[in-house]
């Protein structure tokens, strides 16, 4: 069955940047793309940016361009999202999802990023 | 950006009744608006793809409609574990997508 598991939390201070990794198994990693989407506590979904698992082409939403960064690792089937200057409304849990380009049909079980000093 | 207003915010209704959610587009996003399930401590779960399709394994009480910039999740007949807090979501400039607010199903 298809499944991305994520890393674990994270507690970063202010400034700091993290790396959440979201590794894929069950369907052909390379045609379907990855979307990642966060969401702070108690508040609704915000879709950050979204790689292609065949060739790494980006989209990012204009509010996180110039501060993440998404990858991908084909050899293990895994994708990262790198996101820059940590501030404490960063705090959320980010989500990876996997783009059938008509949705998002699968998703990673959300990794707990705090920023705090 | 196009931005997606759902209604109404919280909705308190009892299993067995009928549940209708409404999702406003900003702007025409044709058919492509999908929803999604969100229980606590849980990640979404896809109900509802390009307005209509359901997911696979999501119940036949679960349906969609709409086009343009009003669309509608309804849930025939409210069983207990479909009390969620429910996003819509658009994909009219893929790979750009935006989410609604979200709806709060709430027991009555």
């Amino acid at each position: 069955q298809i499944q991305l598991v994520q890393s674990g939390a994270e507690v970063k201070k202010p400034g700091a940047s993290v790396r959440v990794s979201c590794k894929a198994s069950g369907y052909a990693f390379t045609r379907y793309g990855i979307s990642w989407v966060r969401q702070a506590p108690g508040q609704g979904l915000e879709w950050m940016g979204w790689i292609s698992g065949y060739n790494g082409n980006t989209d990012y939403a204009q509010k996180f361009e110039g501060r993440v960064t998404m990858t991908t690792d084909t050899s293990t089937s895994t994708a990262y999202m790198d996101l820059r200057s940590l501030r404490s409304d960063d705090t959320a849990v980010y989500y990876c999802a996997r783009d059938s380009h008509a949705a998002f049909d699968s998703w990673g079980q959300g990794t707990l990023v705090t920023v705090s000093s | 950006e196009i931005v997606l207003t759902q209604s109404p915010v919280t909705l308190s209704l009892s299993p067995g009744q009928r549940a209708t959610l409404s999702c406003r587009a900003s702007q025409s996003v044709s058919n492509y608006v999908a929803w999604y399930q969100q229980k606590p401590g849980q990640a979404p779960r896809l109900l509802i793809y390009d307005t209509s399709n359901r997911a696979t394994g999501i119940p036949a009480r679960f349906s969609g409609s709409g086009s343009g910039t009003d669309f509608t999740l309804t849930i025939s007949s409210l069983e207990p574990e479909d009390f969620a807090v429910y996003f819509c979501q658009q994909r009219s400039s893929w790979p750009q997508h935006t989410f609604g607010q979200g709806t709060k199903l709430e027991i009555k």
